[in-house]
């Protein structure tokens, strides 16, 4: 089976601007996971979803949405981004919600200008 | 809400020191999972505890999860050069904590 893969791998923006991110889990799985990490803070938690429903939502301001298709694919999408938001963007998937296993994409690493 | 330390954040040892991370909750878990990131990777899984007061092993890696499902650990005998990383605890619903960096000196 192939693994998570996700897209772009590496983004360069501007302040004010938005960006959509996109993950593909592993075939099969119906949750995707969202985390930003950031060095020294760990893996934050930002939504998961699941059967296209956002099924849990971590501490983010609205700046950060999210969706799933029927497929299981997932994007993520930052409006009005700020400098802060420069950080490695990964997803994850698993077969079930909230819980088990979790494999995570290599991310998309985003810089914020 | 539900609170998880996890801790040292680093930890620097010489080859065949051991290493030991801890993660300590303030409420009960449903269970505890344990990944490794290695430098410029992406996490991967290690293992999941779900009983009070299990154990398991992995060659050189003891995995614990206490007997009020409040805490666990991960423990490294004689790390090696390739145990550098970073070991994150994970629990219900998708939460990590915040990681414990290791390097490991030749």
């Amino acid at each position: 089976k192939a693994g998570v893969t996700q897209t772009p791998r590496y983004l360069i923006k501007t302040r004010g601007q938005q960006v959509t991110l996109s993950c593909s889990p592993i075939s099969g799985h119906r949750s995707v996971s969202w985390y930003q990490q950031t060095p020294g803070q760990g893996l934050q938690f930002l939504f998961e979803y699941f059967s296209e429903t956002q099924r849990n939502k971590g501490n983010f301001p609205g700046r950060f949405s999210g969706r799933q298709f029927s497929n299981s694919r997932s994007e993520m999408n930052v409006s009005t981004l700020e400098l802060g938001d420069s950080a490695l963007y990964l997803c994850a998937s698993s077969p079930l919600a909230g819980e088990g296993e979790q494999f995570f994409g290599p991310g998309t690493r985003l810089t914020v200008l | 809400g539900q609170q998880v330390m996890q801790i040292p954040q680093y930890q620097h040892v010489q080859e065949g020191e051991d290493f030991t991370t801890y993660c300590n909750s303030s409420t009960t878990l449903s269970n505890i999972q344990w990944y490794k990131q290695r430098p410029g990777g992406h996490p991967v899984f290690l293992i999941q505890l779900v009983k009070s007061g299990e154990v398991k092993k992995q060659k050189r890696l003891t995995f614990q999860f206490g007997e009020a499902k409040k805490n666990s650990s991960l423990h490294i005998t004689a790390t090696q050069t390739t145990d550098v990383g970073t070991y994150f605890c994970g629990w219900n619903d998708m939460r990590f904590g915040a990681g414990t960096r290791l390097t490991v000196k030749p």
